[in-house]
């Protein structure tokens, strides 16, 4: 299957700060991916999709101020979690949808530990 | 809204078949996909169907799917040690956009 990358694996930071993560297409170009949130034992909760050349789309109730998507190239996504604190740590996982397979072959990175303490 | 459903917990032996099963409220899903997760790790696809579809059968995989009860199940044949993980469902209404079950936990003895 097709390979998405993200980076980085794991990530602890302080009360406050931002934090960036990094989705990357590896073998094919991908202009809409998508970035969910999973919580330790729980299901995978869609944030946001982002749009190569445009604005990010959020789902109902995710702050978009927080939570910055920014889709740079056709291989590249990243969000970032802006002023983050305790209750934002989580999973965060991205998807791309394949070129070849159209939307509905999608692929998930291995995913972000985020702690923030 | 897209509501999707699964049990929490199988067990197994290794050498049995494993049925992990999937209730999903959205008619107009097109696409129904079984995803697993090993601890700390992304999610894998195994397979999908789409929804004009029954049956799809990949390997030690085969996916039935019952559109007018809106009913997904996977079957795993010959389940290994190496199967256990949570499995997910999700469907895919909104173009490119999944919504997942809560993940089914599969456990198989040795």
């Amino acid at each position: 299957g097709a390979v998405v990358s993200q980076h980085p694996s794991r990530v602890i930071c302080k009360s406050g700060t931002s934090v960036k993560i990094e989705c990357r297409s590896l073998d094919f170009q991908a202009t809409t991916m998508f970035w969910y949130r999973q919580f330790p034992k729980q299901s995978l909760m869609l944030m946001a999709t982002s749009n190569e050349g445009s604005k990010a789309t959020y789902e109902q109730g995710v702050e978009k101020d927080k939570f910055l998507i920014n889709h740079a190239s056709l291989t590249l996504s990243t969000l970032t979690v802006t002023s983050a604190h305790p209750e934002d740590s989580s999973f965060y996982i991205c998807s791309a949808p394949t070129g070849t397979g159209g939307m509905y072959e999608q692929y998930f990175g291995p995913g972000t530990r985020l702690t923030v303490t | 809204g897209e509501d999707v459903e699964q049990s929490l917990f199988l067990s197994v032996r290794e050498g049995d078949s494993s049925v992990i099963n999937c209730t999903y409220t959205d008619s107009s899903s097109t696409y129904l996909y079984w995803y697993k997760q090993e601890p700390g790790a992304g999610l894998q696809l195994l397979t999908y169907i789409f929804s004009n579809m029954d049956m799809k059968q990949d390997q030690r995989l085969t996916v039935l799917l019952n559109k007018k009860d809106k009913h997904l199940s996977l079957r795993i044949a010959d389940t290994q040690t190496g199967d256990s993980a949570i499995y997910f469902c999700a469907e895919m209404a909104s173009y490119g956009k999944l919504t997942f079950g809560q993940g089914t936990i599969l456990t198989v003895h040795p």
